[in-house]
Formats: structure tokens, C-alpha cells, sequence
């Protein structure tokens, strides 16, 4: 199995500050990477496709960046609504898989 | 509106089996592919299950292969997972989630249902 590796695990960030979130793959996985959104209590939500390719209705100040097997997702200015948990998952191999989880706390 | 909603969640003891449903609307089902995927209490998540529009292609983590079994009724527009020889590691919040369209050379979950939690103890 590919495994996903996100870093770091929790990250403690003020409204407006720029956020950067890294995925490591253990094996290349050209661009097939996601990138989800979840809060407390509520269902994942997906905000980057195909490592860059940002999801309808979802706000510019998201981004996403890389291939083969280092990959990043850059908040620009992080807003009060930001605060979740951020997951990678990769949909290169037939058995996906996901990062462990980054959790983006108010400093 | 694109809307998916699963049931059949509840509490069950280990070695006891539980059917899940995952109701789809607001979209043609029999177009897309979906996948199950689980969220233990305070975990992170897993992919379980993947089922190809037609049915013809099933793929399953290791963790539950063998166990549980993934089908869909493209008439009823609804989605399956069968799941026996619980164990209590799979006790988990369990989504069900569309696959990108059909045909797309990538591959993502969106949307995601509210999910369903299914409690394995004694």
C-alpha cells in the first residue's frame, strides 16, 4: 500500500496568518492527490483535486501544490472558519489511502 | 441537489453482522462509482470499499476483505455494504462518498454523506 504522510500533525496558526500543510508520498503518485476539510462532527469536504485543481465554491485563499510525492496545501489568509482538520489522500493506486491528519488550531 | 444519505448503523456485538445503506439523489447514480470509507472515534480516516458504476469492479482495504461486501441497485439508487465478523476495530463513523465521473483521469470523494456509526461491543 502507498502510505501518506502528513506534516505536521497539528499546527497552531492566528486569523490571517499563511498556513502550509505537506503530504509525502512513499511512492511517486504523479498528480492523483486530494485534499479535504474536515470539522468537527461534520463529513469530510474536498477542496483540491488532482493536486492543484481547486473544487467548485471553494475560496480562492486555498492552494495546492506539487507531484510525484511531496505535495502542499497553502492557505494565503487564514480565516475563522478555517479551523479543522486537513487530510491528503492519494487516488493513484486501485486502494486508496489517507494522511494521518493535520489539525489547525487558533493560537 | 446532490445528496447522499446512509442507515443501518447501531451497536452490535463482535462476530455479528450489520448492513449499511447509502440513499443517492440528485444526480444519476448509475453514472458514478462509490466508495465506503470509516472514521474511528478520534481517528482519522479509511478508505474501505470502492464499486465501479456497473458493479463490474470492487476493490476493499485489507483490513476487511473477505468480511464485508460492497454492492449498489442502480434502479433503487442506492448503495450497500454488508459487513460480518464485526470486530470491535471497526467500530467507526461510516461514510459513503461519490467518486469523480466516470471516465475522469483522476479520482476524488465528492460529496460525502453525514455518515453512520456502527459501535461493535459486548
Amino acid at each position: 500500500d502507498i502510505q501518506m504522510t502528513q506534516s505536521p500533525s497539528s499546527l497552531s496558526a492566528s486569523v490571517g496568518d499563511r498556513v502550509t500543510i505537506t503530504c509525502r508520498a512513499s511512492q511517486s503518485i504523479s498528480s492523483y492527490l486530494n485534499w479535504y476539510q474536515q470539522k468537527p462532527g461534520k463529513a469530510p469536504k474536498l477542496l483540491i483535486y488532482a493536486a492543484s485543481s481547486l473544487q467548485s465554491g471553494v475560496p480562492s485563499r486555498f492552494s495546492g501544490s506539487g507531484s510525484g510525492t511531496d505535495f502542499t496545501l497553502t492557505i494565503s489568509s487564514l480565516q475563522p472558519e478555517d479551523f479543522a482538520t486537513y487530510y491528503c489522500q492519494q487516488s493513484y493506486s486501485t486502494l486508496a489511502t489517507f494522511g494521518q491528519g493535520t489539525r489547525l488550531e487558533i493560537k | 441537489e446532490v445528496q447522499l444519505v446512509e442507515s443501518g448503523g447501531g451497536l452490535v456485538q463482535p462476530g455479528g453482522s450489520l448492513r449499511l445503506s447509502c440513499a443517492a439523489s440528485g444526480f444519476t447514480f448509475s453514472s458514478y462509482s462509490m466508495n465506503w470509507v470509516r472514521q474511528a472515534p478520534g481517528k482519522g480516516l479509511e478508505w474501505v470499499s470502492y464499486i465501479s458504476s456497473s458493479s463490474s469492479t470492487i476493490y476493499y482495504a485489507d483490513s476487511v476483505k473477505g468480511r464485508f461486501t460492497i454492492s449498489r441497485d442502480n434502479a433503487k439508487n442506492s448503495l450497500y455494504l454488508q459487513m460480518n465478523s464485526l470486530r470491535d476495530e471497526d467500530t467507526a463513523v461510516y461514510y459513503c462518498a461519490r467518486d469523480s465521473e466516470t471516465g475522469t483521469p483522476y479520482s476524488w470523494f465528492d460529496p460525502w454523506g453525514q455518515g453512520t456509526l456502527v459501535t461493535v461491543s459486548s
